[in-house]
């Protein structure tokens, strides 16, 4: 079965660089959530789409943007990165249909240096 | 508002049970339970809905009391691969809102 892909899996910036993290759901999913992961911390929600519209905003930096494109995959873009934005960023996807599922990606492993 | 979990450690021997508590000072619609392996993405384990509890898979069930916004999770027979930080997570009093997880509950299972 097909599961949530990000790319890239692993992303090693400089500070005040620029960075693009890529999510593509499980197909006929129609939710999309972002979280951030620090070390020994539980998955922080950023941001989340629904039927590619913004549905709800956590704590996402204004440096941070997201958006959903026509075919569902999501981005998640940062810019001005700072040395704490280093963590995983998973994002996960949920079903249209019964108990709406969630599934995570693998993530990705941003290395802020 | 961010789920609550208890206890925050729990440290086992194969063979054993645990039990893994979340609350919610609001209303529930729906608990997700999932457990995490360092550096791994969260694997999910099971959903219950409001009205109703679901079986996820082998020794792990969890239960879900609408009235007390509380949701249990329990872990029979424990195996070393039960090992992993488990979260729970809910989206408030709709389906559609944010997923938002617990601080995560740290089991260790030793042989």
């Amino acid at each position: 079965a097909a599961g949530v892909i990000q790319s890239p899996r692993h992303l090693i910036k400089e500070k005040r660089e620029t960075a693009t993290l890529k999510c593509y759901p499980i197909p006929r999913h129609d939710t999309v959530y972002w979280y951030q992961q620090g070390p020994g911390q539980d998955p922080q929600f950023l941001i989340s789409f629904y039927e590619k519209m913004q549905s709800d905003k956590g704590s996402i930096p204004d440096r941070f943007s997201a958006q959903q494109f026509s075919d569902y995959h999501s981005e998640l873009n940062m810019s001005s990165l700072e040395l704490g934005d280093s963590a995983l960023y998973f994002c996960a996807s949920r079903g249209l249909l019964g108990p709406r599922k969630a599934f995570f990606g693998q993530g990705t492993r941003l290395t802020v240096v | 508002q961010q789920p609550v979990q208890s206890p925050q450690a729990v440290i086992l021997r194969e063979g054993e049970d645990a039990v893994i508590n979340c609350s919610s000072s609001k209303a529930l619609y729906s608990v997700h339970w999932y457990r995490q392996k360092h550096g791994e993405a969260p694997v999910f384990l099971m959903i219950l809905l409001k009205g109703g509890e679901q079986k996820g898979h082998e020794k792990i069930s969890a239960s879900f009391n609408e009235k007390k916004q509380q949701s249990s999770l329990y872990l029979t027979a424990s195996q070393l691969s039960y090992s992993g930080t488990y979260f729970c997570g809910s989206t408030g009093g709709t389906s559609y809102g944010k997923l938002t997880f617990g601080q995560g509950t740290i089991l260790t299972v030793h042989p």
